[in-house]
């Protein structure tokens, strides 16, 4: 089956770092991925759509200079939060939708990222 | 815009009973309809989706949901719960009008009792 990997899966960083989270498919093709933010015994929440060669879309009310989206290649799609603050501190999860599929997004294991 | 209501942010039921988490959702063209399962500190993994034909859709570990358009639900059921179920619960709605967005709702978390 179509496996997604993320990493780091966890990382602990301290305020004013910036960290890198990469999101990958390991054994298909994906044109677009999805960042979604986590908070505890909340739901996911949409933070951006990633497509390969272009900028990343942006839900409202997502900093698009603090959290940065770089879609490269076909199998990796980063997500650096800049200048960490405690309040960034949240489980990250991506998605990718595989080449020519309309619906069915593979889901990575999550990041949970602590700012100190 | 597509939204997604779960009602019940809890549920708890006895192991062997049956089990059902609903969901209704909105969406101005027709959905994809999905359920997924998350257990703790890890990622979505699917247990069934919709999206068009049969109204009764199967999926992993003994779930189903029936799509109901008439009702703009669409609930998952299990008919004997066992321990290995209790998680999160989400629905999830999608369409082509969104961009192939998913919209997820608030989850339920599923508690089985011995």
């Amino acid at each position: 089956g179509a496996v997604v990997s993320q990493h780091p899966s966890w990382v602990i960083c301290k305020s004013g770092t910036s960290v890198k989270i990469e999101c990958r498919s390991l054994d298909f093709q994906a044109t677009t991925m999805f960042w979604y933010r986590q908070f505890p015994k909340q739901s996911l929440m949409l933070m951006a759509t990633s497509n390969e060669g272009s900028k990343a879309t942006y839900e409202q009310g997502v900093e698009k200079d603090k959290f940065l989206i770089n879609h490269a290649s076909l199998t990796l799609s980063t997500l650096t939060v800049t200048s960490a603050h405690p309040e960034d501190s949240s489980f990250y999860i991506c998605s990718a939708l595989p080449e020519g599929s309309t619906y069915e997004q593979y889901f990575g294991p999550g990041t949970r990222l602590t700012v100190t | 815009a597509q939204s997604v209501t779960q009602l019940g942010s809890h549920v708890s039921v006895s192991e062997g009973a049956l089990v059902l988490l609903r969901c209704n959702y909105s969406s101005s063209v027709p959905p994809y309809l999905f359920w997924y399962v998350q257990y703790p500190n890890q990622g979505l993994q699917l247990l069934l989706k919709y999206t068009t034909g049969a109204t009764l859709v199967k999926g992993i570990n003994g779930f189903e949901a029936e799509f109901k358009k008439s009702e703009t639900s669409f609930h998952l059921t299990k008919p004997s719960a066992h321990m290995s179920d209790a998680a999160e619960y989400f629905c999830a709605v999608s369409d082509l009008g969104g961009g192939f967005k998913t919209i997820f709702g608030a989850g339920t978390r599923l508690f089985v009792k011995a």
